[in-house]
């Protein structure tokens, strides 16, 4: 069965300040990756998914993810952070043919003035 | 074009009562989904309906049933609550219901049960 392991259960950076969401997965089958996010008091929304091909994902609100599968990794990152990207992220696999999505435990980003 | 519903917003049961979580799209999704979330668990995944008249156990189904009364709505019901179903709950749809998707999630119904 699969798994998804978001390492870091809070994250506080300053605003302006790079940030990097680590994700790793377990899987003996192939697998597609999703990050998705959850601003407070409102339902997930979809920042970016791997499905095949480049390994750099490109997202919505200027995130990215890079998809290694020597180390089962699926990261994501922002280069600069806002106010505004203050929410909670997280981390999902789907194996292939499946229907059922497996989520991280989730990963509580804090972004300081 | 409101996508995914649900009602009520927020709940407050006593143990042993029941209650019925109503979900609907209007997105003409085939596939629609029950998540609860609880902290540091992340979402997981009680029934699920990969189409119209099908049904079938997520993670932890037990306590809940659930029902797919068309291709709009899918409901989760609690008939006897209990302390441990306290949590948020999410319903979520996908367009095919094929494992690229993307899911779709409504708003959340926030359960305490006392």
């Amino acid at each position: 069965a699969q798994s998804v392991t978001q390492l870091d259960s809070q994250v506080p950076v300053f605003e302006e300040a790079p940030v990097e969401l680590r994700c790793n997965y377990s899987s003996s089958v192939s697998v597609y990756l999703f990050w998705y996010v959850q601003y407070p008091n409102q339902g997930l929304q979809l920042l970016l998914k791997y499905l095949s091909g480049s390994t750099l994902v490109k997202g919505i609100n200027g995130f990215e993810a890079e998809f290694n599968k020597s180390q089962t990794s699926f990261h994501l990152r922002k280069p600069s952070v806002h106010i505004s990207d203050t929410a909670e992220y997280f981390c999902a696999v789907r194996v292939q043919g499946a229907q059922k999505l497996v989520f991280g435990q989730g990963t509580r980003l804090t972004i300081n003035p | 074009n409101a996508g995914v519903t649900q009602t009520p917003k927020f709940q407050v049961l006593k143990t042993g009562q029941s209650m019925t979580l109503q979900c609907a799209q209007d997105m003409n999704h085939n596939s629609m989904y029950w998540y609860r979330q609880d902290p540091g668990m992340g979402l997981r995944l009680i029934y699920y309906s990969a189409s119209e008249g099908t049904t079938d156990k997520g993670e932890v189904p037990n306590g809940y049933n659930v029902s797919r009364l068309n291709k709009r709505e899918f409901s989760l019901r609690l008939e006897s609550a209990a302390p441990s179903q306290t949590s948020v709950y999410f319903c979520a749809t996908t367009p095919e219901g094929v494992s690229t998707d993307t899911q779709y999630f409504g708003p959340g119904t926030r359960l305490t049960v006392l």
